[in-house]
């Protein structure tokens, strides 16, 4: 399977509990986005990694919420005390980056939070 | 800051073909313009992209106007399946396009 793995696909939480978000890019990606979906909404950009660096965070809420892409395992979205309003799908894609032929991302399937 | 503007929804006859416009009338000339849709509750999916010819691949044609400043996307037999909301984005490079903010789409209903 070559595709873009999330987990898990859906995560419930309790206000004030931490979720983390897990995303393994496709084989021989290292960019890695990640997007927030809310109810009814478009998707919106967060945060833009790649191996061990943050390369753009200007989509990423202040406070709560961190994001790696370490040298090893995939990549990890953090959102520390959650609020009913993190409540949405988290979507994370790859690309090889520049240089390649497919400038296509891939997304993965998403991650359902849902705060209770 | 929209880059692009879409029509909010359309309906297509099944086996007919889909017509998708987007409006990217500020584009610049190292832009792109790129195609995503989501099917409800999937990831997104690449469609295609383009940045002065036409293209085409096996899921759909890019029509791009001579003057860049709009575009459609050409599903050539719509089904079913394609019923999705198609995004329309404008980038100068794909890292750039991974970081848009994918707005509000065309959600196309295909109708049996």
């Amino acid at each position: 399977n070559a595709g873009v793995m999330q987990n898990p696909r859906h995560l419930v939480r309790r206000r004030g509990q931490e979720a983390r978000l897990r995303c393994s890019p496709m084989k021989g990606h290292s960019h890695v986005y990640w997007y927030r979906q809310l109810p009814e909404e478009g998707l919106k950009f967060m945060v833009y990694l790649q191996k061990e660096n943050i390369i753009d965070e200007s989509g990423m809420p202040k406070e709560r919420f961190s994001a790696e892409f370490p040298k090893e395992g995939p990549s990890i979205l953090r959102i520390q005390q959650v609020v009913r309003g993190d409540s949405a799908a988290y979507f994370c894609a790859s690309s090889a980056g520049t240089g390649t032929a497919n400038y296509g991302y891939t997304f993965g399937s998403g991650t359902r939070l849902t705060v209770v | 800051d929209a880059k692009t503007t879409q029509p909010t929804s359309m309906d297509c006859a099944e086996g007919r073909a889909a017509n998708l416009p987007c409006n990217h009338s500020t584009i610049s000339g190292n832009e792109y313009v790129y195609w995503y849709r989501q099917i409800h509750s999937q990831g997104p999916q690449y469609i295609i992209h383009g940045l002065k010819n036409n293209e085409t691949n096996e899921m759909a044609s890019l029509i791009i106007t001579e003057d860049r400043k709009s575009s459609t996307l050409i599903l050539p037999h719509a089904t079913l399946r394609d019923t999705a909301v198609y995004y329309c984005i404008v980038s100068e490079s794909p890292e750039d396009a991974g970081k848009s903010t994918f707005g509000d789409g065309t959600t196309l209903t295909v109708k049996p």
